[in-house]
């Protein structure tokens, strides 16, 4: 099995931008596309990104997605921060049946 | 427009059985894998079960193997989670979720509003 860490929280001001990253360990995190989820405060969570960099439909193109096969990581970077981008970020894999999730980075727009 | 309707959340007590159901509607169900994924109250997300557009794929976690039964009624457009043997660490907001094609292995698209399943005696 393998595990999917993300840092516990980021905080960044409005129009700066952020990288979220997502480190697996068990596993190459080229082996299997990744995902990135937002869930607002109250609300189900949406797909963001999906096969690593492909924007899910309506989401703006301030949110990108990419693979580091040397720090076996992947990271979803924001740019031009909204307070609207506030939320909880989790990213998730898949290796022989197992979907995994990591535990969540909440980001703060302040 | 894409739905996903759960139901048949509740109150249960430990060691009993609850089915929670998936109505969907606005794409051609019998076309894309659907997964059950839960989150217990302030935690993150936890996968629970996977199947794939004809049913013939299944997967569990390993949480919920051999206790959860996944599966599908393509003609009612209904997903499916039979909960047996419940446990307070069963105790979640159930989300029904569906896939990016008929492979359970392809990223998640579309997530319902989720049903709360609560295990207390």
């Amino acid at each position: 099995n393998f595990m999917l860490t993300q840092p516990h929280s980021v905080s960044e001001s409005p129009g700066k931008t952020i990288t979220i990253s997502c480190t697996r360990s068990g596993g190459s995190i080229v082996s299997n596309y990744v995902q990135w989820y937002q869930q607002r405060p109250g609300s189900s969570p949406t797909t963001v990104i999906y096969e690593d960099n492909q924007r899910s439909s309506g989401v703006p193109d301030r949110f990108s997605g990419s693979i580091d096969s040397s720090s076996n990581s992947a990271s979803l970077t924001i740019s031009g921060l909204k307070t609207e981008d506030e939320a909880d970020y989790y990213c998730q894999s898949y290796d022989r049946t197992n979907w995994v999730f990591g535990g969540g980075t909440k980001l703060t727009v302040l | 427009e894409v739905q996903l309707v759960e139901s048949g959340g509740g109150l249960v007590q430990p060691g009993r059985s609850l089915r929670l159901s998936c109505a969907a509607s606005g794409f051609t169900f019998d076309d894309y894998a659907m997964h059950w994924v839960r989150q217990a109250p302030g935690k993150g997300l936890e996968w629970v079960s996977g199947i794939n557009w004809s049913g013939g794929g299944i997967a569990y976690a390993a949480s919920v193997k051999g206790r959860f039964t996944i599966s599908r009624d393509n003609a009612k457009r209904s997903l499916y989670l039979q909960m047996n043997s419940l446990r307070a660490e069963d105790m979640a907001l159930y989300y029904c979720v569906k896939g990016y094609s008929g492979n359970y292995a392809s990223a998640f698209d579309i997530w319902g509003q989720g049903a709360m399943v609560t295990v207390s005696s």
